[in-house]
């Protein structure tokens, strides 16, 4: 069973500060995805990630998908309130059915004025 | 475009009775996923479809979660009968190609609790 580990599984941080969130695994993916998800909401798509060592930013958020496609992170430069929200990565299961998402827990991020 | 459509939002229930969701994709998106996710997990895949057909079910407990696409379009989840263990909120999200390089767009779920 393939397993995504996210770290850690809460952060509360005062805005202006950095943080990064981590996504492991022992198992390789063909993609990954990184998700934001606020309270009574679905998620919602920040960025896929497709090849080793990719590297993609999206304003104050880069993110990285591991040399061997394992692991990613994702970091935050100057936190704001409006980043609060639930971070969760996806992997796409390699070899398995196409499109097949397994998720982490996610990271329950709180960033105070 | 207009979004992934879910409804209700929010359903109580008692344990062993029966409860439906509803789910309308992106028109065009061939693909459909129901998840599941419980509070302080992430979302668990359910099932998917590849229009109306079923591409992975592996997951869907069959013995009480039943889920339909008829005409390749809309899509319904059932439960019969509930347990107190299925309250979590049950998400639906298209996407316009097999593959997730295009990402999946989710609906706002549906919130069940069951008493």
């Amino acid at each position: 069973t393939q397993l995504l580990e996210q770290s850690p599984q809460f952060l509360s941080i005062q805005e202006g500060e950095n943080l990064t969130v981590y996504c492991n695994s022992s198992s390789v993916f063909s993609s990954l995805q990184w998700y934001r998800q606020e309270p009574g909401e679905g998620p919602v798509l920040l960025v896929t990630v497709v090849t080793g060592g990719e590297v993609k930013k999206l304003k104050r958020l880069t993110f990285q998908f591991g040399d061997a496609r394992k692991d990613s992170s994702l970091h935050i430069t100057a936190a704001q309130p409006g980043d609060t929200g639930l971070y969760l990565c996806a992997g796409e299961d390699y070899g398995g059915s196409q499109g097949n998402l397994i998720f982490g827990k996610g990271t329950k991020l709180s960033v105070k004025p | 475009e207009a979004g992934v459509a879910q409804s209700p939002r929010y359903k109580i229930i008692e344990k062993r009775q029966s409860v439906a969701f509803w789910c309308n994709p992106i028109s065009g998106h061939a693909t459909l996923y129901w998840y599941q996710q419980i509070l302080g997990q992430g979302p668990k895949l359910l099932i998917q479809f590849q229009n109306n057909g079923v591409v992975d079910d592996s997951q869907l407990p069959k013995d009480r979660f039943s889920a339909e696409r008829l005409k390749g379009v809309d899509s319904t989840l059932k439960i019969q009968p509930a347990k107190l263990e299925d309250s979590a909120v049950y998400l639906c999200a298209s996407s316009s190609l097999t593959g997730t390089a295009y990402g999946y767009t989710f609906g706002s779920g549906t919130r069940l609790t069951v008493v």
